[in-house]
């Protein structure tokens, strides 16, 4: 079974401009979280989508920050402007869903360093 | 909101010692509770899991069991290797909530010879 694919791996950009990062989840899968790992943190959930749908984004800053699951299947998510402190592992994570199937599959990330 | 707090890193055993890494939790409605673990230079990767009060999760020698009383989900070994050096990192899904994902900060374990 082919896991989480996720491009590109690594990224370097200047401030104010614009990237995007793609994600493949597992076949199958449902539910899909894209996430920002600061170094030395947990990963902050960003946005999950359930299929089409958008579970939660409440911690999307949706003035430079957005995503999109066509489909149901690949997402993107894009950055623009980006900032500083932007600078971060982005993760992207699928699940079946469903009360007893919410643990997730991580894709390698791909970070992303704002200079 | 729901949240996850774990206990302040970084922790440094030497091997076959007893591991215990502590992690509360609060949600607003039934959450299922994991343990994911991340490797030097590796993704993130399931480690355990539960989904109900009481149950217990294990794998690889690890155990956690879900103890909705305390809202806790406490990460055990009863002996280390060098090999389980890594970061592991609780969260739970909020199934009232489409499954929500919450982390926590992470714990990074070394484990001397």
């Amino acid at each position: 079974e082919a896991g989480v694919a996720q491009s590109p791996r690594y990224k370097i950009i200047e401030k104010r401009q614009s990237v995007a990062f793609w994600c493949n989840p597992i076949s199958g899968h449902a539910t899909l979280y894209w996430y920002q790992q600061i170094l030395g943190q947990g990963p902050k959930l960003l946005i999950q989508f359930q299929n089409n749908g958008v579970v939660d984004d409440s911690q999307l800053p949706k003035d430079r920050f957005s995503a999109e699951r066509l489909k149901g299947v690949d997402s993107t998510l894009k950055i623009q402007p980006a900032k500083l402190e932007d600078s971060a592992v982005y993760l992207c994570a699928s699940s079946l869903g469903g009360p007893r199937n919410y643990e997730q599959y991580f894709g390698p990330g791909t970070r992303l360093t704002v200079t | 909101g729901d949240s996850v707090t774990q206990m302040e890193g970084p922790v440094t055993l030497s091997e076959e010692a007893f591991l215990t890494i502590n992690c509360t939790y609060t949600a607003t409605g039934y959450p299922s509770l994991f343990w994911y673990v991340q490797y030097p230079g590796e993704g993130l990767q399931l480690l355990l899991k539960a989904t109900k009060a009481d149950d217990k999760g294990s794998n690889k020698g690890f155990e956690a069991t879900y103890r909705k009383e305390t809202t806790s989900f406490h990460l055990e070994k009863g002996s280390v290797q060098v090999s389980d050096s890594a970061v592991y990192f609780c969260a739970l899904s909020d199934r009232t909530n489409a499954g929500k994902s919450t982390f926590g900060d992470g714990t990074t374990l070394t484990v001397k010879p």
